[in-house]
């Protein structure tokens, strides 16, 4: 079946400090990847849409300047938290669809970010 | 603006009871009703609902779609303990890039 991995499954990092989370899928090309955040007891927000090979379309209040999101590949796509803070501390979630008009969303494992 | 409501938000039976999980939606461009369970990871895919009245079902969960009341069960017979998870309701939107737009989830924990 379809598998999404993501590295890493956990970091803590300094508060100002920049981290980046891979979103990878690994047997099959992703024309799009979203980007969900999950803050504890909450459910999943969907913060980004992102297309191979273009901009990504985000999602009302989500800081496009502080999260960075970039799938350079059909296989990759790139979360970046620019200057990080303690309430950015989250689990995010990438999910990988195959096909433009697919349905099937293939989740990956998630990443845990601490700020401190 | 779109929403997708579950209840309850939290649910404590004990092992062998049937639970009936609900899910109510309001969206634009409806397309289809997910159910996912999520336990420390992220969420595993139970059903795709489209059509109203047709049940899915796999081993002891089963889910029905009303689209005209817009709404959603999902059933677990003869609980488990390994039941104990989140359960996620989400619709997928039929717009340019087919968002998934989650509910906050129903927390299900099954007492031995």
């Amino acid at each position: 079946g379809a598998v999404v991995s993501q590295h890493p499954s956990w970091v803590i990092c300094k508060s100002g400090t920049s981290v980046k989370i891979e979103c990878r899928s690994l047997d099959f090309q992703a024309t799009t990847m979203f980007w969900y955040r999950q803050f504890p007891k909450q459910s999943l927000m969907l913060m980004a849409t992102s297309n191979e090979g273009s901009k990504a379309t985000y999602e009302q209040g989500v800081e496009k300047d502080k999260f960075l999101i970039n799938h350079a590949s059909l296989t990759l796509s790139t979360l970046t938290v620019t200057s990080a803070h303690p309430e950015d501390s989250s689990f995010y979630i990438c999910s990988a669809r195959e096909a433009p008009r697919a349905r099937e969303q293939y989740f990956g494992p998630g990443t845990r970010l601490t700020v401190t | 603006e779109d929403k997708v409501v579950q209840s309850p938000l939290s649910l404590v039976v004990h092992e062998g009871d049937t639970v009936t999980l609900n899910c109510s939606y309001e969206v634009t461009n409806f397309r289809s009703l997910l159910w996912y369970k999520q336990e420390k990871k992220a969420p595993t895919f139970l059903f795709m609902l489209t059509s109203s009245g047709i049940e899915k079902k796999s081993g002891r969960l089963s889910s029905i779609l009303d689209k005209k009341e817009l709404f959603s069960i999902l059933n677990i017979t003869a609980t488990q303990t390994g039941d104990s998870a989140i359960y996620l309701c989400a619709v997928l939107l039929m717009n340019r890039d087919d968002k998934i737009i989650f509910g906050k989830g129903t927390r299900l924990h099954i007492l031995p």
